[in-house]
């Protein structure tokens, strides 16, 4: 069965200070699939990241990066020099490619970003 | 144009009711979700629906009950209302369910029962 664990249920930071939101995963499948969504206050939810299994590469965009690590099952989101308008909460999630297919999500964090 | 709509955005109801949440795509994708999440933010799946047929079909009562007319379309009626089922709803699609494409969201039915 997969699963996906956030650790950290609420973290709050400084403006201009950098976070990092944790996730670790558990499956048995060797081909998978891990995401990232945002849900901002006004409670959409929004994609900011998809990895496969297969590609290990971290990666970064703007002040977002991710590090994808199957040694240790995780998939660490990094925001550098953080802003107000980053405070949300933030979903890892997991889906497998076989029979099950189900995006299974972490319980979030919520992150407050102080002025 | 919204990608995933579902309408209404709030509902109020008393225990003991039925309603409806409707939910459309115009992404031209097979695959549609429902979700629900609680007052603790957490997310878990309902139902998914592909080409109109039910793919996945989680620990749900069967007050609840999805309906797919068309591709485009995942309405949830909900029977005989409880306090519990109070939470947000939200529905989702992806172009062939296979597991590694992104979910696109409505932006979610707020549901109170009284």
């Amino acid at each position: 069965a997969q699963k996906v664990t956030q650790a950290q249920t609420e973290i709050s930071v400084v403006e201009k200070e950098d976070v990092t939101l944790d996730c670790v995963y558990e499956t048995r499948d060797t081909t998978y699939y891990l995401f990232w969504y945002k849900q901002p206050p006004s409670g959409e939810l929004v994609f900011l990241i998809r990895r496969n299994s297969f590609d290990e590469q971290n990666e970064i965009s703007g002040r977002y990066s991710w590090n994808f690590q199957k040694s240790t099952s995780s998939f660490n989101f990094t925001i550098t020099a953080s802003q107000v308008v980053d405070s949300a909460v933030y979903f890892c999630a997991l889906s497998e490619a076989g029979s099950a297919r189900q995006l299974t999500f972490g319980s979030g964090t919520q992150l407050t970003v102080l002025p | 144009d919204t990608a995933v709509s579902q309408t209404p955005k709030y509902l109020v109801t008393q225990m003991g009711n039925d309603k409806s949440i409707k939910c459309e795509q115009n992404l031209g994708h097979d695959t549609m979700y429902w979700y629900k999440q609680d007052s603790k933010k957490f997310l878990k799946i309902m139902f998914s629906y592909n080409n109109k047929e039910l793919i996945i079909n989680e620990t749900v009562p069967n007050r609840f009950s999805p309906k797919s007319p068309d591709k485009a379309h995942l309405n949830l009626h909900i029977n005989s209302l409880e306090l519990g089922d109070s939470a947000v709803y939200f529905c989702a699609s992806s172009l062939k369910g296979s597991g590694e494409e992104k979910l696109f969201f409505g932006s979610g039915t707020q549901l109170s029962v009284l």
